[in-house]
């Protein structure tokens, strides 16, 4: 069985960083690309960031980027979100996601979510 | 970016009745890589449909997907309870797998 559990999301304030985690099992981690998608508060999913099987192609969304990176760590079976810069509207819970094949594709296993508060 | 327009915002409809769902693209979809999913109250979504026609592992064949290019439509056939929830539509042709902003289905 699939499993993401994503841990790391907490109140931070305006400026601060936070990295998010995601410990995957019941599949080969390194044979699949990884999602990160966002929702805020009662609004809709946003999609975040990409990260190939290997770590050698990311993507961002406008919205994040030069503020957030994505990496994974395949002898862990971890993936990560380092989050700078934050604002009040990265507020939202974040999931943790597998993607369909090896650089990309759509998302048929979903983590539970973590928090992240970004408030003074 | 390709932006996705989904209508209607909320759609009201009772048991057994047929649903229509649009999702729209600003620029055409490569390959039909459009996605649809399910999500309920406090749970994660739910992959349903792929490939804008494929549906996913255990989805019931009352839920069907169809289009292409910039015009996508997910259908359920007769809604049961447990049909009424969000639904979201997604591309992933481009590296930037937009969502669009979903259509709330509710009991009438």
């Amino acid at each position: 069985e699939v499993q993401l559990v994503e841990s790391g999301g907490v109140v931070v304030q305006p400026g601060g960083s936070l990295r998010l985690s995601c410990a995957v099992s019941g599949f080969t981690f390194d044979d699949y690309a990884m999602h990160w998608v966002r929702q805020a508060p009662g609004k809709g999913l946003e999609w975040v960031s990409l990260i190939t099987w290997d770590g050698g192609s990311t993507y961002y969304a406008d919205s994040v980027k030069g503020r957030f990176t994505i990496s994974r760590d395949n002898s862990k079976n971890s993936l990560y979100l380092q989050m700078n810069s934050l604002r009040a509207e990265d507020t939202a819970l974040y999931y943790c996601a597998k993607a369909h094949y090896d650089s990309g594709g759509y998302i048929p296993h979903w983590g539970q979510g973590t928090l992240v508060t970004v408030s003074s | 970016e390709i932006v996705l327009t989904q209508s209607p915002g909320t759609l009201s409809l009772s048991p057994g009745e047929r649903a229509t769902l649009s999702c729209r693209a600003s620029q055409s979809v490569s390959s039909s890589y459009l996605a649809w999913y399910q999500q309920k109250p406090g749970q994660a979504p739910r992959l349903l449909i792929y490939g804008a026609s494929s549906r996913a592992t255990g989805i019931p064949d009352r839920f069907s997907g169809s289009g292409s290019g910039t015009d996508f439509t997910l259908t359920i056939s007769r809604l049961e309870p447990e049909d009424f929830a969000v639904y979201y539509c997604q591309q992933y042709g481009s590296t930037s797998y937009t969502f669009g902003q979903g259509t709330k289905l509710e009991i009438k």
